[in-house]
């Protein structure tokens, strides 16, 4: 059975500090995709990784796919108080195109 | 940009009513996938639709059917509601060409089931 683990499942960061989102995932990979969720609102897709190594980033975010670890990686710069939502990570796979999401981190930045 | 258009936004039903939701993927998107979300979880897969055939099945319960039309929209019927099924439910769309098949999801239904 296909697992997506995210950790920390809550992160309380300070603006203007860094820190990272972590997904293991329990099979190999072919596609990652990133989504933010504002509370009751839609996912927003942030990045799609596709091949090891890949790195992508828009703003304060960067996203990494580490496939061999089975890792990937959402990293916040400098922090702002609008980054806060709820992140999450989603695996799919082969010609089955359906996400399994992990359960989310729900990200706060503080003033 | 177009988007995804889901109605309705809102339901609220008694149980052991029906409910349909109906959901409208991005023009020339050939993939429909519905999920559902209850409250702080994750978003869970349901069911899919390629080119108007069913492409994948996943957690949906036996009470609930879902169907893609000619038109490429979608609808999701919901039998015999129970309390358990109020959460959010999301279609999302994608154009399913290698190597990428980004999924865009809908504002999403909430469903209250009372």
């Amino acid at each position: 059975e296909l697992k997506v683990e995210q950790n920390p499942l809550f992160l309380s960061m300070q603006e203007g500090k860094n820190y990272t989102i972590y997904c293991n995932y329990s099979t190999t990979s072919d596609r990652l995709y990133w989504y933010r969720q504002d509370p009751g609102k839609s996912l927003e897709s942030l990045f799609v990784l596709l091949s090891n190594g890949a790195v992508k980033q828009e703003g304060r975010l960067m996203a990494s796919l580490d496939t061999k670890a089975r890792l990937s990686t959402l990293h916040i710069t400098a922090a702002v108080h609008d980054l806060s939502a709820t992140y999450f990570c989603g695996y799919s796979g082969g010609s089955n195109y359906k996400l399994t999401f992990g359960k989310g981190t729900l990200l706060t930045v503080n003033p | 940009a177009a988007g995804v258009i889901q109605s309705p936004r809102h339901l609220i039903k008694e149980k052991r009513e029906t409910a349909t939701l109906k959901c409208y993927p991005i023009p020339r998107h050939d993939t429909v996938y519905w999920y559902q979300q209850g409250p702080g979880q994750d978003p869970q897969f349901l069911i899919s639709f390629y080119e108007k055939m069913q492409s994948d099945k996943g957690s949906i319960p036996d009470r609930f059917s879902a169907q893609q039309f000619s038109d490429y929209h979608s609808e999701l019927n919901m039998s015999s509601l129970e309390l358990g099924d109020s959460a959010l439910y999301f279609c999302a769309s994608s154009l399913s060409r290698p190597p990428t098949d980004t999924q865009y999801f809908g504002p999403g239904t909430r469903l209250t089931v009372l």
